[in-house]
């Protein structure tokens, strides 16, 4: 069974710093990895996808890694702002037993202080 | 483009009462159709998923049931809600679960008194 994990479950950290959400996997037979952004109260937001033949996306400060064979991906927010205030949710596609649905972690609660 | 319309955004209902989360997709065909619940401190998790019209996998036993009566129109819906069925209720949509992302829509927030 694909179980995700992500660490740390909270983190705040001033305005301008660089920051790492880091995001495990059990099954490594994964099709795909997305990290969403969710804003209190509303939908979720995709910010990257990353197949598994990939090893990083980009778009802006976002840059998401994924190295499928250690089951580990990271998401890397450069230059952080108080906009970026949000809970980061990671979630794998497929796996051994899954037939592709997606899987998701409990999050990172993100609070940039200005 | 493709965009995905869920409603109501907000519900409060009494215990005991039906429920009927609609959420529909526009500018694609035959999309993958999904119905997940977030409840406080546990996750998001896949309730139903639909690859076609009349075709309706269910993840979880539960209160609840989906229908998806048209290509791009998918339903959830209780016929006596419990306590236990508050939450958020968000539905997704993707082309290939394979190749592409999923595409969340805005989400129901249930409040069952």
């Amino acid at each position: 069974k694909q179980e995700v994990t992500q660490i740390p479950a909270a983190l705040s950290v001033p305005e301008g710093e660089n920051l790492v959400l880091n995001c495990s996997f059990t099954d490594s037979a994964i099709y795909n990895l997305q990290w969403f952004r969710q804003d209190p109260g509303k939908g979720l937001t995709s910010l990257l996808l990353i197949q598994s033949s990939q090893r990083e996306q980009t778009s802006g400060r976002l840059n998401a890694s994924l190295d499928k064979s250690s089951g580990r991906s990271t998401l890397y927010i450069a230059a952080s702002q108080p906009g970026d205030s949000a809970t980061y949710l990671c979630a794998v596609g497929g796996g051994s037993s899954n037939t592709g649905k997606l899987i998701f972690g409990q999050g990172t609660t993100l609070q940039v202080k200005p | 483009s493709q965009t995905i319309h869920q409603w109501p955004a907000t519900l409060v209902q009494p215990v005991g009462s039906p429920l009927s989360l609609e959420c529909t997709v526009e500018g694609t065909s035959n999309p993958n159709l999904y119905w997940y619940r977030q409840a406080a401190g546990r996750g998001l998790q896949l309730l139903f998923y639909s690859v076609g019209i009349g075709q309706i996998s269910s993840e979880v036993p539960q209160n609840l049931s989906a229908s998806r009566p048209q290509d791009r129109q998918f339903i959830l819906s209780s016929k006596k809600l419990l306590l236990s069925d508050s939450g958020f209720y968000l539905c997704a949509w993707n082309a290939d679960r394979v190749i592409y992302g999923y595409t969340f829509g805005s989400g129901t927030r249930l409040t069952v008194v």
